[in-house]
């Protein structure tokens, strides 16, 4: 599976948008991008994929680019419950995923 | 409740001890996963099962590692001869067989070892 590149931190004031940038330059054809996030003490959650084209669901968008190297996470009201960290990850239909540091995102009052 | 249990939330042992951790995935999901996490790091893949059958272990899991998942239904990851390195969070996730979406996750078990 390609690597993946993000940011170790990022502020977020509430009610923003939170945008969490991901670079995978080395993903192929059949690699999709994943985002999962991980609350304090809790496991990981699903929150959204794509392969090409950019996808909504009620909890963020995600928005590839068309070269397909990088990817963006939109979180579009953040609010303080949203703190967490969110891993970016890239596979193919394999099962193992691999998560990386993450992004550590603080949303603030 | 349907997602993914884990028990015990919170797990300490004297070192040389064995420990299992039990994981009740979600029902009609075929697919179990086992992932490791140390404080400050990402969830690392330990194994996976689809059905009853282990089909991947990581390099991860040594000797001591071994899990079960009888009749395809519950699984249970024991550890013996613990050691210090082995204090983290011990993940399971579940997913149905063959899908491109997100795996389910419990809240792990938190192990401590003393």
């Amino acid at each position: 599976d390609a690597k993946t590149t993000q940011p170790p931190s990022m502020d977020c004031a509430e009610g923003r948008a939170a945008n969490l940038p991901c670079n995978h330059s080395t993903i192929s054809g059949n690699e999709y991008v994943y985002w999962y996030r991980q609350i304090h003490s809790q496991g990981p959650q699903y929150i959204i994929h794509g392969l090409k084209n950019n996808e909504t669901n009620e909890m963020a968008s995600l928005i590839i680019t068309e070269d397909r190297k990088s990817s963006t996470l939109i979180l579009p009201h953040a609010t303080l419950r949203d703190t967490a960290v969110y891993y970016c990850i890239v596979r193919d239909s394999g099962y193992a995923l691999n998560f990386g540091k993450g992004t550590s995102l603080l949303v603030t009052p | 409740d349907t997602g993914v249990s884990q028990n015990p939330r919170h797990k300490i042992t004297k070192r040389g001890q064995n420990v299992t951790f039990r994981c009740d995935p979600i029902s009609e999901h075929n697919r179990l996963y086992w992932y490791r996490q140390t404080l400050g790091q990402g969830p690392e893949f330990l194994t996976y099962f689809q059905n009853e059958a282990q089909l991947e272990k990581s390099r991860l899991l040594s000797d001591r590692f071994s899990a079960e998942r009888p009749k395809g239904s519950f699984s249970t990851l024991e550890i013996q001869r613990t050691e210090q390195g082995d204090s983290a969070m011990y993940l399971c996730a579940s997913s149905p067989a063959a899908t491109i979406y997100g795996y389910t996750f419990g809240s792990g078990t938190r192990l401590t070892v003393v």
